[in-house]
């Protein structure tokens, strides 16, 4: 299995550009996660995915953030306009939820976005 | 006060070294997670567990239910143990993990 697959690895763009990050989750998972790291603030939840339906965007940060997950492998994160503040890694993982919702969460090399 | 608080902030040991990096929590939790993240890397799951105790090679991780308190043992560290170790914990019924700040360890050879 190849994993989960996030691109761009890395973005660098100018403030308000439009940003768009994508994810395709591990083949079978069913639930799909995107994560923002910054130094300050650490490992951030943003928006999961229960069977491509959002079901917590609470972490979002303000409107310009939005995600869509259209289809069972693949998800979007997109920034519009994008700020200097915005500048972070962004994480999607995946996991299977099964009966017990205690699944293990499989990470992507994450993307690398800065914004000048 | 931190619902995810790891313990030490920053570690620097020789190589060969029992470590020990902890982890408390103050929430009912489904499970708790143990991440690794190298330099400029991606994040890697080394454990998931409720309950006892799990191995992998040389790293050994246990939870206390009772006491809201996990532990991640390395043994016979080495330098390709250097990274950021990251507790995240699942609060029951939950799907969202709330994570630690982290610990950043070096190995020194």
């Amino acid at each position: 299995d190849a994993g989960v697959i996030q691109s761009p690895r890395h973005e660098v763009t100018e403030m308000g550009q439009e940003v768009t990050l994508r994810c395709k989750p591990i083949s079978g998972h069913d639930y799909l996660f995107w994560y923002r790291q910054t130094m300050m603030r650490g490992l951030e939840l943003l928006i999961y995915f229960n069977n491509n339906v959002p079901i917590d965007d609470s972490g979002m940060p303000e409107d310009r953030f939005s995600a869509k997950m259209p289809n069972a492998s693949f998800s979007t994160l997109k920034i519009q306009p994008s700020e200097p503040r915005d500048s972070a890694v962004y994480f999607c993982a995946s996991s299977y939820g099964g009966a017990v919702h205690t699944g293990e969460l499989f990470f992507g090399e994450g993307s690398r976005l800065t914004v000048l | 006060k931190n619902e995810v608080e790891q313990s030490p902030q920053n570690l620097t040991a020789q190589e060969g070294e029992f470590i020990t990096i902890n982890c408390s929590y103050s929430v009912g939790i489904s499970a708790l997670h143990w991440l690794q993240q190298h330099p400029g890397g991606g994040i890697v799951s080394l454990f998931m567990l409720s309950s006892g105790k799990k191995k992998h090679g040389r790293l050994i991780a246990t939870i206390n239910i009772q006491e809201k308190h996990s532990s991640l043992h390395i043994t016979a560290s080495h330098p390709r143990d250097s990274a950021v170790y990251i507790c995240a914990v699942r609060g029951q019924g939950a799907q969202k993990l709330v994570f630690g700040q982290g610990t950043r360890l070096t190995i020194n050879p």
